[in-house]
């Protein structure tokens, strides 16, 4: 099955600082990776997601870069604001599974610090 | 207001003692997933519905039961609680199952579940 290792596992940045978590991932047909994001007491929620036929998209603040050769992808923040202080996961899945879902890595706690 | 709805929020439990966790969503979604979080393993799938009296397991189904007779709800059964299975359980949600535009996966707010 699909391994999905995230890299690191507490982050401490200064305001106005940027943050980049990776994760890395074993199964090759994966083709969606999403970024979740969640703030205490809440359950996770999309913050972006990149598909497998583009290298990097951004929102704002965030972006994702992909790079399917050596299976990795990562979430960039820049100019980190300390209301980006949540526990962020990263997920992959391979479209043809169809019925099973996202497998998660295991998670960054991202403490901005003002 | 589009929402997934977990019941309860919080318990807690005896070893053995059968419970239920209620989940509902409001946005006609044909997929729906309960997971648990544990420090270090992140989310875990444990059953999912590709639709209504369609279930099947995910990862870490031992000791869980599912049912979906209705589309809005998705409850998860504990039959014997065991301490192991004290976690942070979401349910979520979405269109359907594939990756394609508009199947974001949206999750409850979570429910602790301590068994003792």
């Amino acid at each position: 099955g699909e391994n999905v290792e995230q890299h690191p596992s507490t982050l401490s940045v200064q305001e106005g600082d940027s943050a980049v978590i990776k994760c890395t991932y074993s199964d090759s047909a994966s083709n969606y990776f999403p970024w979740y994001k969640q703030e205490l007491g809440k359950g996770p929620q999309l913050i972006i997601d990149i598909r497998s036929n583009v290298g990097e998209k951004k929102d704002q603040r965030i972006a994702v870069t992909l790079n399917k050769t050596a299976k990795h992808f990562s979430l960039h923040i820049t100019e980190t604001q300390p209301e980006d202080s949540a526990v962020y996961f990263c997920a992959v899945k391979a479209m043809d599974t169809g019925r099973r879902a996202l497998t998660f890595g295991s998670g960054t706690r991202l403490q901005v610090q003002p | 207001e589009a929402q997934v709805t977990q019941n309860p929020r919080y318990l807690i439990t005896v070893t053995g003692k059968k419970l239920t966790v209620t989940c509902s969503q409001n946005m006609n979604h044909e997929y729906m997933s309960w997971y648990r979080q544990d420090p270090g393993l992140g989310l875990r799938q444990i059953y999912y519905s590709m639709n209504v009296e369609v279930t099947d397991k995910g990862d870490v189904p031992e000791g869980y039961k599912v049912s979906r007779k209705e589309k809005r709800n998705f409850p998860l059964i504990l039959e014997s609680p065991s301490p192991n299975q004290t976690s942070l359980y979401f349910c979520a949600s979405s269109l359907r199952s594939g990756t394609g535009g508009g199947n974001t996966i949206y999750f409850g707010e979570g429910s602790w579940l301590t068994v003792v």
